[in-house]
This record gives C-alpha cells, sequence and structure tokens, in this order.
C-alpha cells in the first residue's frame, strides 16, 4: 500500500525568503507524484508533476520540486516566496494502472508574511 | 471553458435530513470521485466511478450513496446515517488513463446542524 507524509503541517516564512515543503512517500511500486495547492475555500489546482523523465520539475510560478527515488522523497521548493503563494499544498502519489487513484498527504499550510 | 463544477458552494441542513451534492464535468473525463476535506486531514476518497454505471467504495464510504448514470455526472448524496456530515466536499475528475491527474472542482461546503 501506498502513503504520503508531509512532514511539516505549518510552515511560516518571510516573503522573498526560501521555502521548502518537505514530503516523503511509501510504496513498493513505480510512482507517480504531484503536488496541488488549495486557496482557502477553492478547490485543488495541479502545482506540478512528476510522470517521467527529468527528476527535477518546474511550475510556471517558480516552484520546483525533485523526485528523489533513493530517498522516496518529493520535496517542493521556492527560492522566493510571495505573499500570494499562501495557501495549503498537497502532495500526492499514484502507482497509476487501471486504478489510478491518488493517495494525499494531510496538507502544509504556507504562510508568507510581509 | 472546460471544467468542474460544483453546487451550491454553501449547504445548510438539518440533521436527519439527506441531502445531495451536485458535480459536473464537461471535460469528457471517464473517472470521477468525491472526497471529504476536514481540517489537518487531508484528503479522503468517498466514492469513485472508472465508468458510468458502475462505482466502487472508498475509504469512508459509510453514510454516503452516489450514482453514474451519465459520463459527465456524478451525484454524492449524504443520508442521515453519516455522523459527522458537517465538512467541505470536493470533486475531482480524470482522464482514466492510469496516470493518476485529476482535476477538482471547487467545493462545497455542508454545515449540519
Amino acid at each position: 500500500a501506498q502513503s504520503v507524509t508531509q512532514l511539516d503541517s505549518q510552515v511560516p516564512v518571510f516573503e522573498e525568503a526560501p521555502v521548502e515543503l518537505r514530503c516523503n512517500y511509501s510504496s513498493s511500486v513505480s510512482v507517480y507524484l504531484f503536488w496541488y495547492v488549495q486557496y482557502p475555500n477553492q478547490g485543488l489546482q495541479l502545482l506540478l508533476k512528476y510522470l517521467s523523465g527529468s527528476t527535477l520539475v518546474e511550475s510556471i510560478n517558480g516552484f520546483e520540486a525533485e523526485f528523489n527515488k533513493s530517498q522516496t522523497s518529493f520535496h517542493l521548493r521556492k527560492p522566493s516566496v510571495h505573499i500570494s503563494d499562501t495557501a495549503e499544498y498537497f502532495c500526492a502519489v499514484s502507482a497509476g494502472g487501471s486504478q489510478g487513484n491518488l493517495i494525499f498527504g494531510k496538507g502544509t499550510k504556507l504562510s508568507v508574511k510581509p | 471553458d472546460g471544467g468542474i463544477t460544483q453546487s451550491p458552494k454553501y449547504l445548510f441542513r438539518k440533521e436527519g435530513q439527506n441531502v445531495t451534492l451536485s458535480c459536473e464535468q464537461n471535460l469528457n473525463h471517464d473517472a470521477m470521485y468525491w472526497y471529504r476535506q476536514d481540517p489537518g486531514q487531508g484528503l479522503r476518497l468517498i466514492y469513485y466511478s472508472q465508468i458510468v454505471n458502475d462505482f466502487q467504495k472508498g475509504d469512508i464510504a459509510e453514510g454516503y450513496s452516489v450514482s453514474r448514470e451519465k459520463k459527465e455526472s456524478f451525484p454524492l448524496t449524504v443520508t442521515s446515517a453519516q455522523k459527522n456530515p458537517t465538512a467541505f466536499y470536493l470533486c475531482a475528475s480524470a482522464r482514466g488513463t492510469g496516470e493518476g491527474e485529476q482535476y477538482f472542482g471547487p467545493g462545497t461546503r455542508l454545515t449540519v446542524t
């Protein structure tokens, strides 16, 4: 069975500082990995995904995540955060196949302060 | 524009009443999902459907029911048997090709008093 652990439930950071949101997963098979972002009272939006190929994936708004198979991690990073990045971030894993169900972590609330 | 709609955004009901949450998608996706979100708990899968006229229980199906009579629609009924129905409910859809990427609706916040 797969599982996802987001190591920090809350991450406060000052504007323009770097941030890393940690995600570890467990799975006995190859996986697909996702980061979603949720703004208050809204649905989830896909931020970035790893399906195959390059282990470093990037989003259009400056976030990046690196798939590390040996450490079973998919940490999310941004070198300089904005107030508008304040949101909850969810890491998710899928084993693919005919089911393709996502397993979500419990989320990390990123709070960017001026 | 293609996407997923959930209605209403906010829903209030009295305890003991059944309530149905709407989810519609025009993405031509085969798979659809219902999740429940509570603070600090992440997303928990209630039901999912890979194809029309077929659906499976997720991790917390007790007290809920669904139907999938049309490809674009996947309504969720919260029955009076659900002991703690107040929550934020999210619907999602996916192509069903196995990669797992899901697209989410805006959610419905249900309050039962």
